[in-house]
């Protein structure tokens, strides 16, 4: 069975330090990997994905995450933190022919001045 | 382009009575997923419309919940004789059959609040 671990319930990070979100992964395959982000009342948008090749990928708002096979680790990185980044963020596990995708339970995210 | 669309955006109803949920993918999205979430408990899949393959029923909770797609878009996620435990953010996302890596797309989501 598939699954996504996000140890960390909640984080408070400085406006302007570096952030590291962590998530864990199980799954029997390839694993196809994902982090979105919730802001509030809003709906999921994806930050950015993990199929193949480069294990370091960039996404959108500044955001990068690194695939760690061995590790079974997809961590989600940010240098330097604004505080329109607070958020909930959700990292999540699917796989070539499966369109469900497993969902950890999520970061919240607080940025203090 | 319009994104996934829900309504009603927040639902309050009594214990016991049943719940109608929509959901409008973006158009030409032949993928559509409902989910559900609740608090501390991160996302649950409860169904998934593949065009016009039946439906992946395998992560609803009970046979209260009940999902059709009229259509092949529009889609309604119905719970009757609800629980207080039904109580949750219901999210539909949508994804495209261009998208070999099912990239989906998610709507606002409906509260569903069981006083």
């Amino acid at each position: 069975a598939q699954s996504v671990t996000q140890p960390d319930i909640h984080i408070t990070v400085s406006e302007g330090a570096s952030l590291e979100l962590r998530c864990n992964y199980s799954y029997g395959a390839t694993p196809y990997l994902f982090w979105y982000v919730q802001s509030p009342g809003q709906g999921l948008q994806l930050l950015l994905k993990y199929f193949s090749g480069d294990t370091l990928v960039q996404g959108i708002k500044g955001f990068e995450a690194e695939f760690k096979r061995s590790q079974s680790s997809f961590n989600l990185r940010k240098p330097s933190v604004h505080w329109s980044d607070a958020a909930e963020y959700f990292c999540a596990v699917g796989g070539f022919g499966n369109e469900k995708l497993t969902f950890g339970t999520g970061t919240r995210l607080t940025i203090i001045p | 382009g319009a994104g996934v669309s829900q309504s009603p955006s927040n639902k309050v109803t009594e214990k016991g009575k049943d719940v109608e949920l929509r959901c409008d993918p973006i158009s030409g999205h032949t993928a559509l997923y409902w989910y559900r979430q609740s608090l501390g408990q991160g996302l649950e899949f409860l169904i998934y419309f593949q065009g016009n393959s039946a439906p992946d029923k395998s992560g609803l909770p009970s046979d209260r919940f009940s999902a059709e797609r009229t259509g092949g878009s529009v889609s309604t996620l119905t719970i009757q004789r609800t629980q207080q435990e039904d109580s949750a953010v219901y999210l539909c996302a949508s994804s495209s059959p261009q998208d070999r890596f099912y990239e989906q797309y998610f709507g606002p989501g409906t509260r569903l609040t069981v006083t």
